[in-house]
């Protein structure tokens, strides 16, 4: 079945450690994004990007960094920098040559700092 | 920038009842909104869409409302049942991509 895989579900980071969260797809998406979850609160932007090899800041991209190499891979760096890791992020995707469509979301990883 | 918001951060209803989650949007160049329901543990999942030009759009039990003259959404879910439990989102689309996220909407269905 097409999908969006997150990997891993849980993942634990020490203090000065930067950690990479997996994310592909097989619904031939162009478009795809990173966002970040806190309790109790909405979905915020990390980065996006629309086309392989190019990828743009959302709203609280500092700390984090992101490659788009493959359509299907769009994996995200927490690095050190990011003094408030522990957050649910969640990779979703979506088409890109039609406007007004919904993006889908994979099931998400949870990073906490040990 | 601007701010999606809800009406009520929880919700309960009985199991057969129906089910109004209202949402608040502040940008009235907005043209597409979304509704997602997510479960425990797990990513939001698409329930419907609208388009600005649309004030209603049906599916399957579900049902959304737009008013654009008050900047009001609402997903109405009929016939509610145990698995409707789970928080609810809408969300904004400003330019192609971006997506623009409410706090949510914690349904309760109780048996």
């Amino acid at each position: 079945d097409g999908g969006i895989t997150q990997s891993p579900k849980y993942l634990f980071r020490k203090e000065g450690q930067n950690v990479t969260l997996s994310c592909e797809q097989n619904l031939n998406h162009d478009a795809m994004y990173w966002y970040r979850q806190d309790p109790g609160q909405g979905l915020r932007l990390i980065y996006y990007s629309q086309i392989v090899n190019d990828f743009q800041k959302g709203d609280i991209a500092e700390g984090y960094s992101v490659s788009r190499e493959k359509k299907e891979s769009f994996p995200l760096t927490v690095t050190s920098a990011q003094k408030n890791p522990t957050a649910f992020y969640l990779c979703a995707s979506s088409l890109r040559d039609r406007v007004y469509q919904p993006q889908h979301f994979g099931d998400g990883t949870r990073l906490s700092i040990l | 920038g601007e701010s999606v918001g809800l009406h009520l951060p929880t919700l309960s209803v009985q199991e057969g009842d129906n089910s109004i989650i209202n949402c608040a949007y502040s940008n009235s160049a907005s043209d597409y909104f979304i509704w997602y329901k997510q479960e425990s543990g797990k990513g939001p999942q698409f329930i419907i869409d609208i388009r600005s030009n649309m004030d209603k759009r049906q599916g399957q039990r579900v049902t959304v409302l737009l008013n654009k003259t008050v900047k009001h959404l609402s997903l109405q879910i009929a016939a509610t049942q145990p698995g409707d439990s789970a928080v609810y989102f809408c969300a904004e689309l400003e330019g192609a991509n971006n997506l623009f996220f409410g706090t949510g909407t914690r349904l309760t269905v109780i048996p």
